[in-house]
């Protein structure tokens, strides 16, 4: 079983629907939550970070960390094909200063 | 600069030839990650530099694989008498100590 676990996909929804991508980790140490967007031949570009359980919004992305399930989710309401992307999560325990452990990531098409 | 920025974009070898990686961080960022991304998967960690001191190498998959940050800014990862399991993105992604990473749009190996 790898540390975390995200469903690839592909993930197809209309114009404006409210996207939901979630991750499964395994490690309780993890303390550092993020996620990144990665469209076709680029690297990955961050959406959200976040420290320890809770929920942290930003613009029409909502991110939530829920440590007692070891579940992580984000939320993309109004999508836009703009959106459509590879969306990665990934955490550690040191911020910064350590590597990242990434999920496989979830191919998003939003069509117009 | 603006963005992490790496070198080549594309490279194609053939087995056995020796390969060299450049990536130029951000100015004054001080840590340096490498990653390798495999088609369809989520970025896998090689090693990790804080300024010019390369504190984790445990991602490297062999002995042909080394890198090197020797002024504490631009690092090089290099392939020696590389094989085709090698084929893959290899990104490179700086940070501050508080934050997350900024990832370059990486380096596309073909060995053939």
């Amino acid at each position: 079983q790898k540390e975390v676990e995200q469903d690839p996909g592909p993930l197809s929804v209309p114009e404006g629907a409210i996207v939901s991508l979630n991750c499964t980790y395994s490690n309780s140490a993890f303390q550092y939550f993020m996620w990144y967007r990665q469209y076709s031949r680029k690297g990955p570009e961050l959406l959200m970070y976040t420290y320890s359980s809770g929920n942290k919004e930003d613009g029409r992305f909502t991110a939530q960390v829920d440590k007692s399930s070891k579940y992580i989710s984000l939320f993309i309401r109004d999508s836009q094909p703009s959106d459509s992307a590879t969306y990665l999560c990934a955490m550690n325990y040191g911020g910064s200063q350590g590597n990242l452990i990434f999920g496989k990531g979830t191919k998003l098409s939003v069509k117009p | 600069g603006a963005g992490v920025s790496q070198s080549p974009r594309y490279k194609v070898a053939k087995r056995g030839q020796d390969v060299a990686l450049r990536c130029d961080p951000i100015s004054g960022h001080v840590s340096l990650f490498w990653y390798q991304q495999a088609l369809g998967q989520g970025p896998e960690f090689l090693t990790y530099f804080q300024n010019e001191a390369q504190l984790d190498k445990s991602g490297l998959p062999s002995d042909r694989f080394f890198a090197e940050r020797p002024e504490g800014s631009v690092s090089t990862l290099k392939i020696q008498r590389t094989q085709q399991e090698d084929s893959a993105v290899y990104l490179c992604a700086s940070s501050l100590p508080q934050g997350g990473y900024t990832f370059g749009s990486g380096t596309r190996l073909t060995v053939v």
